[in-house]
């Protein structure tokens, strides 16, 4: 079993929609759950951190991690063409340890 | 702040060559960590350095190898390549599990 599952399906939705991409983990030590934007040929951009479950919100991004169904979301609000990237959720235990990332999800906003 | 910056931006080798990347961290970051990403997937760990110690390492053979020097930046070292080595390498550095990644390497080896 990977250690993060991510459905790599891409996902085509008009300006103005909201996306939702999620993933689940299996490991129930992971306490940290981030969000990457990774555009083509490009780093991963750090979107969203969260420690332990919750919601955090930060404009029109919101993540929310469920500790308990292992399920780690993120949504975004009046999705822009510039939003149009490959969304990575990542992972990692207690302490600097290594991320866990799922495959990615490639995100496509039309004008 | 200049972030992660990692040099060459791409690299073409051939197989059976040795290649180097180079690394530095963000400012006030201590930890480097390197991930292979091959096209269409996530990225992958391919080890961690903490005061110049390799702290973790991932599923990746010793042809795989690093250092880290005391001002914290960092290499990563492929002896050698394979072509199916040919991915973007990226360098994180971070402090506790926020990573910030750099612009990667990409590798192609032909």
């Amino acid at each position: 079993q990977k250690e993060v599952e991510q459905d790599p399906g891409p996902l085509s939705v008009p300006e103005g929609a909201i996306v939702s991409l999620n993933c689940t983990y299996s490991n129930s030590a992971f306490q940290y759950f981030m969000w990457y934007r990774q555009y083509s040929r490009k780093g991963p951009e750090l979107l969203m951190y969260t420690y332990s479950s919750g919601n955090k919100e930060d404009g029109r991004f919101t993540a929310q991690v469920d500790k308990s169904s292992k399920y780690i979301s993120l949504f975004i609000r009046d999705s822009q063409p510039s939003d149009s990237a490959t969304y990575l959720c990542a992972t990692a235990g207690e302490g600097n340890n290594r991320l866990a990332f799922g495959k990615g999800n490639q995100v496509v906003v039309i004008p | 702040d200049a972030g992660v910056t990692q040099s060459p931006t791409h690299l073409i080798k051939t197989r059976g060559q040795q290649v180097t990347l180079r690394c530095s961290p963000k400012s006030g970051h201590d930890t480097v960590s390197w991930y292979q990403q091959a096209l269409g997937q996530g990225p992958q760990f391919i080890f961690q350095y903490y005061e110049e110690e390799e702290r973790q390492r991932g599923n990746f053979p010793d042809r795989f190898s690093g250092h880290q020097f005391p001002n914290y930046s960092s290499e990563l070292n492929v002896n050698a390549l394979l072509l199916g080595d040919s991915a973007l390498y990226l360098c994180a550095s971070s402090s506790v599990a926020e990573a910030f990644f750099g612009q990667g390497t990409r590798l192609t080896v032909v």
